[in-house]
């Protein structure tokens, strides 16, 4: 059974930093791109990164790009996100999600807090 | 920048039908944008409806249907009951390792 168990979340000041994980279990991990997705309260999913088999090609949306970083470790089956110059908007849901080849998330994670404020 | 579009909310019958549209502000959507779709009922994880435009992800019943439509992706629900009442996301691969999400519409069944 595939299992996304997301970590790291909480309360955080503006301009502060976080690192979420991503456990993964049920299946072989390193033959997976893997992502991160975010839902601000109220609002709907909002597509935040992604990152190749190997970890070597790392893919962010705009709003996030130069402020978050994503890495793997395969040894580990694990996935990171680290969120840098957090601002108020980063404030959402962050849910780790499995995808096939390049197309869709089959698997997703029960997500991550994060809350930004003073 | 790409704008992927969805009805905000959209209302059905029970044992009705409803076709929910996916579009983009610029151009067409066709099978090259891998359209998925995905349930969310409040504070659950999403769910895993549809990908690749047609195929339906297991244990999803078949009253869930994909299609292109015109220059849209569709997903039809065929037979609504009262636990498809949810939020429906639509999500286009937009190629180089991004994705664009739709705003959501959220379903009502009465």
């Amino acid at each position: 059974e595939v299992q996304l168990l997301e970590s790291g979340g909480g309360l955080v000041q503006p301009g502060g930093s976080l690192r979420l994980s991503c456990d993964a279990s049920g299946f072989i991990f390193s033959n997976f791109v893997m992502s991160w997705v975010r839902q601000a309260p109220g609002k709907g999913l909002e597509w935040v990164s992604a990152l190749s088999l190997s970890g070597t090609s790392p893919y962010f949306a705009d709003s996030v790009k130069g402020r978050f970083a994503i890495s793997r470790d395969n040894s580990k089956n694990t996935l990171y996100l680290q969120m840098n110059s957090l601002r108020v908007d980063d404030t959402a849901v962050y849910y780790c999600a499995k995808v096939v080849g390049w197309s869709h998330f089959d698997f997703w994670g029960q997500g991550t807090l994060v809350t930004v404020s003073s | 920048q790409t704008v992927v579009t969805q009805e905000p909310s959209f209302s059905v019958s029970p044992g009705g039908t409803v076709t929910l549209t996916c579009g983009l502000t610029s151009g067409s959507v066709s099978d090259i944008y891998y359209p998925s779709w995905y349930q969310q009922t409040p504070g659950q994880a999403p769910r895993t409806l549809m990908s690749s435009t047609n195929i339906r992800s297991s244990g999803i019943p078949e009253r869930f249907s994909g299609s292109i439509l015109g220059n849209k992706a569709a997903l039809t629900i065929t037979g609504a009951q009262a636990d498809d009442e949810s939020d429906y996301y639509c999500v286009l691969y937009m190629r180089s390792g991004i994705w664009v999400f739709g705003g959501g519409t959220k379903l009502t069944v009465l």
